[in-house]
């Protein structure tokens, strides 16, 4: 399985601190994906970086792709109270064309940001 | 615009039961996508289907079916529903392929007892 995996399993930090999550795969992917959950909700996309990229961002998102070690960092900047939810990395890969659109999903980070 | 909903929100069936869960979007996307969430496990993809009239299995399939008869809706079955079952279902939508972001309901609850 090439899933993504998130570190930390949790992150609790105060209000205007940056929190910083981070995913690791196994295999070579065509792009990786950021999504943000909030509790009892469905998930929502947050950013899209493809393979050939190193960092995209958007507002106080800023993603970093590093693919000679299999990895990516999802950091936000200023944090505020409404942050809080769970990030999930999802990473896509092309097996020959038959991927269709498939994404493989991490276990996610759970972000707490006190008021 | 809706985007993509899910009906029911919250189901509890009796192990041996049938029934159907409804996904539907308005955004003329040719992706759907089935998922479930467990504890612990991230989502893990069930079916999907790449346009009206077509699907195919994705990494959890057993113990369910799915129809696309219209473009809009992405239907997902379950036959002879079982306690592993139970999970938190979430439909999804792309326009595109893996090039594209997607779109998710917020998901349907369900209890198999």
């Amino acid at each position: 399985s090439q899933q993504g995996e998130e570190d930390p399993q949790a992150l609790s930090i105060q209000e205007g601190e940056n929190a910083t999550m981070n995913c690791s795969y196994k295999t070579s992917i065509n792009n990786l994906q950021w999504y943000r959950q909030n509790s009892g909700r469905g998930l929502v996309h947050l950013i899209l970086i493809r393979s050939n990229e190193r960092e995209k961002h958007s507002g106080r998102l800023r993603v970093t792709l590093d693919t000679s070690k299999k990895s990516s960092s999802l950091l936000i900047t200023a944090s505020r109270a409404a942050d809080t939810a769970s990030y999930f990395c999802a990473t896509a890969f092309n097996a020959g064309g038959t991927s269709y659109g498939k994404l493989t999903f991490g276990q996610g980070t759970i972000l707490t940001v006190h008021p | 615009n809706a985007g993509v909903t899910q009906t029911p929100k919250f189901r509890v069936l009796k192990t041996g039961q049938s029934m159907t869960l409804l996904c539907a979007q308005d955004m003329n996307h040719e992706y759907m996508y089935w998922y479930r969430q467990d504890p612990g496990m991230g989502l893990r993809l069930i079916h999907y289907s790449v346009g009206e009239g077509t699907t195919a299995k994705g990494e959890v399939p057993d113990g369910y079916n799915v129809s696309r008869l219209k473009k809009q809706n992405f239907l997902l079955g379950l036959e002879s529903a079982a306690p592993s079952q139970t999970s938190v279902y979430f439909c999804a939508s792309s326009y595109g392929g893996f090039n594209q972001p997607q779109h998710f309901g917020d998901g349907t609850r369900l209890s198999i007892l």
